[in-house]
């Protein structure tokens, strides 16, 4: 089984400002991770996907994540946040050999203020 | 870009209805799912289908739910006699195996009175 903790809430930054949404893990299998974003009323959009290879990967709108095997991290990054970066952000992990069934975190919701 | 389409936006119901949520996946996609996200809790897995067939499915779903792709676009959840507890966010999702990224659909806001 797979669980995910997303540490933080809710996250208020000024715009402009840098962030981090952390994201911590557990499996007894190996995993893929992902970061999607949800925007009000509107449906879950993949923000980026580690898959394998380089820890660093970068996704859409400027946002990347590293991912720690020692720490089972997948922490979400973007060094300058605008206002439309306010939605929530969930982290999820989807087993290897059962691709599609994700685990989710409760989510982070990241208000980008003025 | 293709996507992922849901029908009804919205259903309101009373308590013992029968439901049918409606999503037409992606087309070329061959594995499909339904998430379901209770209000101010997390999204949460209920059912994975391959090949006309139910590959995986979540302690929630129960004999209550089904699942069926009648043509070779739609697929659908029913919910044969629906409760208070089931009222929340359905959400369809595709995708292409082996990497399981899902492309969701906007999803349905289910409300059982």
């Amino acid at each position: 089984a797979q669980s995910v903790t997303q540490l933080d809430s809710q996250v208020p930054v000024f715009e402009e400002a840098p962030v981090e949404l952390r994201c911590n893990y557990s499996s007894s299998v190996s995993v893929y991770l992902f970061w999607y974003v949800q925007y009000p009323n509107q449906g879950l959009q993949l923000l980026l996907k580690y898959l394998s290879g380089s820890t660093l990967v970068k996704g859409i709108n400027g946002f990347e994540a590293e991912f720690n095997k020692s720490q089972t991290s997948f922490h979400l990054r973007k060094p300058s946040v605008h206002i439309s970066d306010t939605a929530e952000y969930f982290c999820a992990v989807s087993p290897k050999t059962n691709a599609g069934k994700s685990t989710f975190g409760d989510g982070t919701t990241l208000t980008v203020k003025p | 870009e293709p996507e992922v389409t849901q029908t009804p936006s919205h259903q309101v119901t009373q308590m013992g209805q029968e439901v049918i949520l409606r999503c037409v996946p992606i087309s070329n996609h061959l594995y499909f799912y339904w998430y379901r996200q209770i209000l101010g809790q997390k999204v949460e897995f209920l059912v994975s289908f391959y090949n006309n067939e139910i590959s995986e499915k979540s302690e929630i779903f129960d004999d209550q739910f089904s699942v069926e792709r009648p043509d070779g676009s739609n697929f659908t959840l029913k919910i044969r006699s629906t409760k208070l507890e089931d009222s929340a966010m359905y959400f369809c999702a595709s995708g292409v195996r082996p990497t399981g990224e899902l492309f969701f659909g906007e999803g349905s806001r289910l409300t059982v009175l």
